[in-house]
């Protein structure tokens, strides 16, 4: 099993571009999390979705980040337009929900500077 | 929102000594995660222990529901254990795998 993958692991923008950050969850894991970690707030839930399905989104800071998740194996965390702000480390993880054991597993997290 | 408190902040240990990490929180969970982050930011699970006490090699963990707190414990540190401890916890009522970390325990062992 390959874990958790996130890509890219670090990725250098410019102000107002768009930045796409991915995840691959650990087969057969039915829950997905996309967290965001700074030195200020720590590590923050930003929204997460069972069974492909958005079930909560009320920590995504604001309208510029959006995330998708179209099939059991992918997803996406979106942020247009970036601002310097929103420079931190975007952490993936997975888990089976449902299941006796719900422990979380990360990815590696993609270091996101905003410039 | 629910409550994660974790001490101490900080701690400074010499190699092969035992600590206590501490997470107490403020209602009634049904999920208790702990995590180590280490020094290159990869964050690993150690235990998923909502109550009981669980061991792993030189790692044990304890959660006590009812009074609402865990323990960490770390025996014969080794430089390798080096790293950020997060206590995360998910509350009744919320889907029961989303979970809430504290501020964590940034923990030093040196050779």
């Amino acid at each position: 099993d390959a874990g958790v993958i996130q890509s890219p692991r670090h990725e250098v923008t410019e102000m107002g571009q768009e930045v796409t950050l991915r995840c691959k969850p650990i087969s057969g894991h039915n829950s997905l999390f996309w967290y965001r970690q700074t030195m200020m707030r720590g590590l923050e839930l930003l929204i997460y979705f069972n069974n492909n399905v958005p079930i909560d989104d009320s920590g995504m800071p604001e309208d510029r980040f959006s995330a998708k998740m179209p099939n059991a194996s992918f997803s996406t965390l979106k942020i247009q337009p970036s601002e310097p702000r929103d420079s931190a480390v975007y952490f993936c993880a997975s888990s089976v929900s449902g299941g006796i054991d719900y422990g979380y597993t990360f990815g590696s997290g993609t270091r996101l500077t905003v410039v | 929102g629910i409550q994660v408190e974790q001490s101490p902040p900080d701690l400074i240990l010499q190699e092969g000594a035992n600590s206590t990490l501490r997470c107490n929180f403020s209602d009634s969970v049904n999920n208790l995660q702990w995590f180590h982050q280490n020094p290159w930011g990869q964050l690993i699970n150690l235990f998923y222990i909502p109550s009981g006490t669980k061991q792993n090699g030189r790692l044990s963990a304890t959660t006590v529901a009812t009074e609402r707190y865990s323990l960490l414990y770390i025996s014969s540190s080794q430089t390798t254990d080096s790293g950020v401890y997060f206590c995360a916890v998910g509350a009744p009522g919320g889907a029961t795998n989303k979970l809430i970390f504290g501020t964590g325990t940034l923990l030093a062992v040196q050779p």
